[in-house]
């Protein structure tokens, strides 16, 4: 089944201690995203990638840190988090230009609790 | 970036009446997307906007797109408990770009 995997779906963390989110595709899409979600905010963009070795911020990076070493995977990395932190996170992929009337996949996402 | 602006924020309607979703950009928009979520949960795509004036339907929902490619519109027609959620509209600026930039969402409550 074509799809975005996110894990884990809930976790609880403290303040300080470095986690990492994974984010895996199975449909060799090129572009991979992070996003968060709020209350009152919507859905913002904290990082992207073009493609593997290929990153850059969207509107909300201070804070994550992300890699593409290979094309399937795009974990996001707090390395020091903090109770702002807390949200809904999102990972999304599409295949090329051509292709997006398919839309953007998204993970079933990741509840973060930082206390 | 671009920014989406969705009304109403929330919506209350009662089984098989018909509703409508704006959203509405200040810039042209390349391609406009509409999801579906439920509480908590990821995002479903509906249906891409791309040309200006296009209609797309998928059973009951129906989404077009201005001539100007500013504004869309999500009408739900004979509305279910199973349209319950928070309908999303997202838009990339140009043919070059992959940024997705969502508007803040519209809470539909359909009550039986």
């Amino acid at each position: 089944e074509a799809q975005v995997t996110q894990n884990p779906r809930y976790l609880i963390t403290v303040t300080g201690k470095k986690l990492t989110v994974t984010c895996s595709q199975n449909m060799n899409h090129e572009y991979m995203s992070w996003y968060r979600q709020d209350p009152g905010l919507g859905l913002r963009q904290i990082y992207y990638s073009m493609n593997v070795e290929v990153t850059d911020k969207g509107d909300v990076p201070e804070g994550y840190k992300v890699s593409r070493k290979e094309k399937r995977n795009f974990p996001l990395i707090l390395e020091s988090p903090s109770p702002n932190q807390t949200s809904l996170y999102f990972c999304a992929s599409s295949p090329s230009t051509g292709e997006r009337g398919y839309g953007y996949t998204f993970g079933s996402g990741t509840r973060l609790t930082v206390v | 970036s671009q920014e989406l602006e969705q009304s109403p924020q929330s919506l209350i309607v009662q089984e098989g009446k018909n509703l409508t979703i704006n959203c509405t950009s200040s810039k042209t928009l390349y391609g406009l997307y509409w999801y579906k979520q439920k509480y908590g949960e990821g995002l479903i795509f509906l249906m891409m906007l791309q040309k200006g004036g296009e209609e797309k339907s998928h059973e009951k929902i129906t989404a077009k797109l201005d001539e100007k490619k500013q504004q869309s519109s999500l009408h739900i027609t004979a509305s279910q408990p199973s349209h319950a959620g928070i309908y999303l509209c997202g838009a990339v600026p140009g043919a070059g770009s992959y940024q997705l930039t969502f508007g803040k969402g519209t809470k539909l409550s359909v009550i039986p």
